[in-house]
């Protein structure tokens, strides 16, 4: 089974709104990654946050981690269409494997 | 474009035939990785190599599925003997694995369909 799990499955908003994508994982890890898939294509590296920081930001992306509760949350603000995908949270427990929940559907609509 | 590539990029074979799927990493990474995703899914870990040695296969890749990196650049997944369970997209990723807190860039995959 997957290690980490999104919340919601999917998430509808207007443009111009904030989309809030969570992220909860079972077993400790070294450090905590979201990628975004548009449809049918290959993951998009967003953000990297480790195990020993709480959050950080990079453009219209804020993240959030909360080891105490093993989970994890990516703020998209001012959003756009173009952010419309699929966004992963992945973890790596060890070097070499990283392990993803099974995704949060963005739409956001024009 | 010096990203990670994936040749080819759609394969659709008969069940029982080989298909073999080439990944060649940014060119200055050590670490290569190989993914499974299902449609409605996240991708789901296969295997790894730092260089050429492959240091961790899941329980998902079975006796039919085999990866190679010989000199330690591109990767090729080969699945034998193949069944329809086996439609999915493949994913390759790499990078530097210098620690363990690299961040793995990923190819635009291999959507395999077996009818």
């Amino acid at each position: 089974s997957q290690q980490g799990e999104e919340d919601p499955q999917a998430l509808s908003i207007q443009e111009g709104e904030n989309a809030t994508m969570n992220c909860s994982y079972k077993t400790s890890i070294n450090n905590l990654q979201w990628y975004r898939q548009n449809s049918g294509r290959g993951l998009v590296h967003l953000i990297l946050i480790r195990s020993n920081e709480r959050e950080k930001h990079s453009g219209r992306l804020r993240v959030t981690l909360d080891t105490s509760k093993k989970s994890s949350s990516l703020l998209i603000t001012a959003s756009r269409a173009a952010d419309t995908a699929s966004y992963f949270c992945a973890t790596d427990a060890s070097a070499g494997k990283s392990t993803f929940g099974d995704g949060t559907t963005l739409t956001v609509k024009p | 474009d010096t990203g990670v590539s994936q040749n080819p990029r759609h394969k659709i074979t008969k069940r029982g035939q080989n298909v073999t799927f080439r990944c060649d990493p940014i060119s200055e990474h050590n670490r290569l990785y190989w993914y499974r995703q299902t449609l409605g899914q996240g991708p789901e870990f296969l295997t790894y190599f730092q260089n050429e040695a492959q240091l961790e296969k899941s329980r998902l890749l079975s006796d039919r599925f085999s990866a190679e990196r010989p000199k330690g650049s591109f990767s090729t997944l080969e699945i034998q003997r193949t069944e329809q369970g086996d439609s999915a997209m493949y994913l390759c990723a790499s990078s530097f694995g210098h620690s363990p807190t690299d961040t793995q860039y990923f190819g635009p995959g291999t959507r395999l369909t077996v009818l």
